[in-house]
């Protein structure tokens, strides 16, 4: 397993147009989270998976943002008209919860990200 | 509102000597702490963690330390060595860790000295 793979690394798009972001998690991970990271601050949390469910959003995932994980594998993340707030890293993480052998340790694995820029 | 504060941007030791590096909380519900890695262009990795029953946890060269009542931890690195040059986060869950969504703080740059 090569980890967690994301695609494109790179993406400039004019304000307006839509784009969508592909994250394959680790392939025996429930979990798939979005996170979304801005110059000089930390990642903030947007949306996670369990299998296929959306379980939770966070209030910074606008009505132009949609994630979708349909097969409970690969997860893709849409924006729609895009901004130029919205210029960015998104990352994408993946972990396995529920096993009791793996309760001492809750740390995600991130991908390398995705840096979307609107201009 | 920032509910993870890490109000050193950048820290620099000297390689060999100890690193410490702090974080601060304010939301009381968090019961699960992470300290997070991160290179140029590359995700964050994963580093160590705690749970809030506990007052310390310790993998190797890197310790983690929690004060509840001061809602204050801190990661130690000894000894420091120069692949630890980085930018470390802070992390926090409030509900049982890596469950949900986690709350990072702005994070500190690490820069070991030769």
């Amino acid at each position: 397993d090569t980890g967690v793979s994301q695609n494109p690394r790179h993406k400039i798009t004019k304000r307006g147009q839509n784009v969508t972001f592909r994250c394959d998690p680790i392939s025996e991970h429930n979990r798939l989270y979005w996170y979304r990271q801005t110059l000089g601050q930390g990642p903030e949390f947007l949306t996670y998976f369990q299998n296929e469910a959306q379980l939770e959003k966070s209030r910074l995932l606008s009505d132009r943002f949609s994630a979708e994980r349909p097969k409970g594998s690969f997860s893709t993340l849409e924006i729609q008209r895009t901004e130029q707030g919205d210029s960015a890293m998104y990352l994408c993480a993946s972990s396995l919860v529920g096993s009791p052998q793996i309760r001492q340790n809750y740390g995600y694995t991130f991908g390398s990200g995705t840096r979307l820029t609107v201009v | 509102d920032q509910q993870v504060k890490q109000n050193s941007p950048s820290l620099s030791v000297q390689e060999g000597r100890i690193s410490i590096l702090n974080c601060d909380y304010t939301n009381s519900m968090f019961d699960y702490f992470l300290w997070y890695k991160k290179y140029p262009a590359e995700g964050p990795t994963f580093l160590i963690s705690i749970s809030s029953i506990k007052d310390k946890n310790e993998d190797g060269r890197f310790t983690v330390f929690l004060n509840k009542s001061a809602k204050h931890l801190s990661l130690h690195i000894v000894p420091s060595q120069p692949g630890d040059s980085a930018v470390y986060f802070c992390a926090a869950s409030a509900r049982g860790g890596g469950a949900d969504g986690l709350t990072f703080g702005k994070g500190t740059h690490l820069i070991i000295q030769p």
